[in-house]
């Protein structure tokens, strides 16, 4: 079993909103990555966690706040967006932790975020 | 520091005739390439991937790419296009302690949007 899922595919907020993405994988992945997608442009890498610890966050502003509660489940929690922040929202995951890994990197569907 | 090119933001091929996707890398270091490919408003799905083993690779829904370190090139092909493959096609690179960089880098192409013309 190679899926990553994520939940919900569709989220639509408010900039005074705060809501939740979840992504979830049972493959005994040791890293976990979150990327931001927008139309017509390459995912651009936000976190990734090895082993449940931020391994790297790549100056992402302060209203995305990830969290790893355990090796399978991984949350980025949303606060005060603005409505540049509309994108895809994928979640990845790969068998190897950082900093050794080049593994294969397994994606999920993403969440379709739409900030009003 | 690495680079990944794509050299065409769109292909269009008729259904039947190969496909050739181009990828362009700079590295200091053995770099992992992969290629993902992308249906509208999905994720991302492994198509195949080199990580200094045969240079030539082959994928799912036959595709192949070859690894040419002199041309520091990745492109993908296919011999004969299927309409399903239209779609997002993005090259990655990775690097990490394991190639000999200090820390772990991953780079996407900007990526080529294959059209299949019936």
């Amino acid at each position: 079993d190679t899926e990553v899922t994520q939940t919900p595919k569709h989220l639509v907020m408010g900039m005074t909103n705060k809501k939740s993405l979840k992504c979830e994988q049972h493959m005994g992945h040791r890293a976990m990555y979150w990327y931001k997608q927008k139309a017509k442009k390459p995912p651009e890498l936000m976190f990734v966690y090895s082993y449940e610890k931020l391994s790297i966050n790549e100056s992402v502003p302060s209203r995305f706040s990830p969290e790893c509660p355990n090796s399978s489940l991984l949350n980025l929690h949303l606060h005060a967006l603005q409505p540049e922040d509309s994108a895809l929202y994928l979640c990845a995951s790969s068998q190897l932790a950082l900093p050794g890994t080049r593994d294969t990197q397994y994606f999920g569907p993403g969440t379709r975020l739409t900030v009003l | 520091a690495q680079s990944v090119t794509q050299l065409d933001s769109h292909v269009s091929v008729s259904e039947g005739t190969p496909v050739l996707l181009r990828c362009n890398y700079s590295s200091s270091y053995s770099p992992s390439l992969f290629w993902y490919v992308q249906h509208p408003n999905k994720g991302l799905q492994l198509l195949l991937k080199y990580t200094s083993a045969a240079t030539l690779v082959k994928g799912i829904n036959g595709f192949e790419a070859e690894f040419k370190k002199s041309e520091t090139s990745f492109h993908l092909t296919k011999p004969s296009a299927h309409m399903s493959d239209a779609a997002e096609y993005f090259c990655v690179v990775i690097l990490s302690s394991y190639s000999g960089a200090g820390s772990y880098q991953l780079t996407f192409g900007k990526g080529t949007k294959l059209s299949v013309i019936p």
